[in-house]
């Protein structure tokens, strides 16, 4: 099982960018994801879920409005469109497999990439 | 729901027995998740269901609980469990995680 994230970098303030995931080594369809976030030297903050089907999606309060999650079963890919983006946006994201149920936690996470949110 | 951990930091020696608590703002039933991270590093799932154990986690970690009560509890610490930890409560949206607990030697 691997999840990669790539996107990441750094962009102004109000800026938009586009993260995703590409999955290998399991039935992607199969399994709900999550996006997670990091900010530095902070804790984890959950960001974004889907289900398996991308009938079901959540957001965290705080992107709600300003990020879109969406998943491509075909190419076995996650995204998440961030736009009007701001300085509290700056974290390593996360995408995070669910374990067999969305109750369950992740399992499998990527590496992470780092968006950084700077005039 | 908001979860709140402590401590928030520990100091403890290898062969210790660790302690982490996680109360949760309201019942989350058993949905709380256990988390590892190290330094540089992506989290580490430890146990779900508040008690199950992730495949390949060392016997001595172990959870209980149920509701908004939860401890994690590793029962003699070795040199690699030095890390960062998180709970995470799944019962409902939004899902919120703790706010760790460096365990440092």
């Amino acid at each position: 099982v691997q999840l990669v994230e790539s996107g990441g970098g750094l962009v102004k303030p109000g800026e938009s960018l586009r993260l995703s995931c590409a999955a290998s080594g399991f039935t992607f369809r199969n399994f709900g994801v999550n996006w997670v976030r990091q900010a530095p030297g902070k804790g984890l903050e959950w960001v974004a879920s889907i289900s398996s089907d991308g009938n079901y999606i959540n957001y965290a309060d705080s992107v709600r409005g300003r990020f879109t999650v969406s998943r491509d079963n075909a190419r076995s890919s996650l995204n998440l469109q961030m736009n009007s983006l701001r300085a509290e946006d700056t974290a390593v994201y996360f995408c995070a497999r669910d374990r067999s149920s969305n109750y369950y936690g992740c399992d499998y996470w990527g590496q992470g990439t780092l968006v950084t949110v700077s005039s | 729901i908001q979860l709140t951990q402590s401590p928030s930091f520990l100091s403890a020696s290898v062969g210790d027995r660790v302690i982490i608590t996680c109360r949760a703002s309201q019942g989350i039933n058993s949905y709380l998740a256990w988390y590892q991270q190290k330094p540089g590093q992506a989290p580490y799932l430890l146990i779900y269901d508040a008690s199950t154990l992730q495949s390949g986690v060392p016997s001595r970690f172990s959870g209980s609980g149920y509701g908004t009560e939860f401890t994690l509890t590793i029962s003699s610490l070795q040199p690699g469990d030095f890390a960062t930890y998180y709970c995470q409560q799944l019962n409902s949206y939004p899902l919120t995680f703790g706010g760790g607990t460096e365990v440092e030697i």
